[in-house]
């Protein structure tokens, strides 16, 4: 069974610092992955997501992410974020079975 | 709008009664997700439906029951609800098995 694993559980930022959301998954076949993002009080919205092709997407907002696949892994960038990003994160994983898998999710936290 | 919707958008719920949640979307998407979101767990997958008619088994679907009697309609049914029931549930749709999921605005249930 595929699995995904984000390292960071809560991340506290200041306005303009950089940020970087780590995730892996396990899994040995072909994957879609993807980034979505929870504001606070409201429900899931797609940040940006990988099928094929150029392993660095990007995505709403500003953010990016980079699927290297020799490491499993699908890590969210962003060079500068801003107060408005304060959210929670999660990286998700789809497998053509159609079960897909989310992480523990990543709360941010960015201080004004 | 286009969209999913979800009902009741919260509801307090007496041990052992039973109780569906619907989700409806209009969006025309083939699979359809219940997931609950619990602090700490992030998004778990309850049930899933790839296509009208069919239905399956995510990561935690013991005490819920789902049916997919046409395309827009997919609702949850927990037998009898536990105070563990206690989360927040999310229907998700998605035009193939392993796309990207659009989500409900979630609906907040709490068992006492």
């Amino acid at each position: 069974a595929q699995s995904v694993s984000q390292h960071n559980h809560h991340v506290i930022l200041s306005e303009a610092a950089s940020l970087e959301l780590g995730c892996n998954y396990s899994y040995g076949g072909t994957v879609n992955l993807f980034w979505y993002v929870q504001y606070p009080g409201q429900h899931l919205q797609l940040l940006l997501k990988y099928f094929s092709g150029d392993p660095l997407v990007k995505g709403i907002k500003g953010f990016e992410a980079e699927f290297i696949k020799s490491k499993f892994s699908f890590n969210l960038r962003k060079p500068s974020v801003q107060w408005s990003d304060t959210a929670e994160y999660f990286c998700a994983v789809n497998t053509n079975a159609g079960k897909s898998t989310f992480g523990d999710g990543t709360t941010l936290t960015v201080k004004p | 709008i286009a969209g999913i919707t979800q009902a009741p958008t919260s509801q307090i719920l007496a041990a052992g009664r039973r109780m569906t949640l619907r989700c409806t979307q209009d969006m025309r998407h083939n699979a359809m997700y219940w997931y609950r979101q619990d602090l700490g767990l992030g998004l778990r997958l309850i049930h899933y439906s790839n296509t009208a008619g069919t239905t399956g088994k995510g990561e935690v679907p013991d005490g819920y029951s789902v049916s997919r009697a046409n395309t827009d309609d997919f609702p949850l049914t927990l037998a009898s609800a536990v105070p563990s029931q206690t989360s927040v549930y999310f229907c998700a749709s998605s035009q193939l098995k392993n796309t990207e999921a659009f989500f409900g605005q979630g609906t907040r249930l709490t068992v006492v």
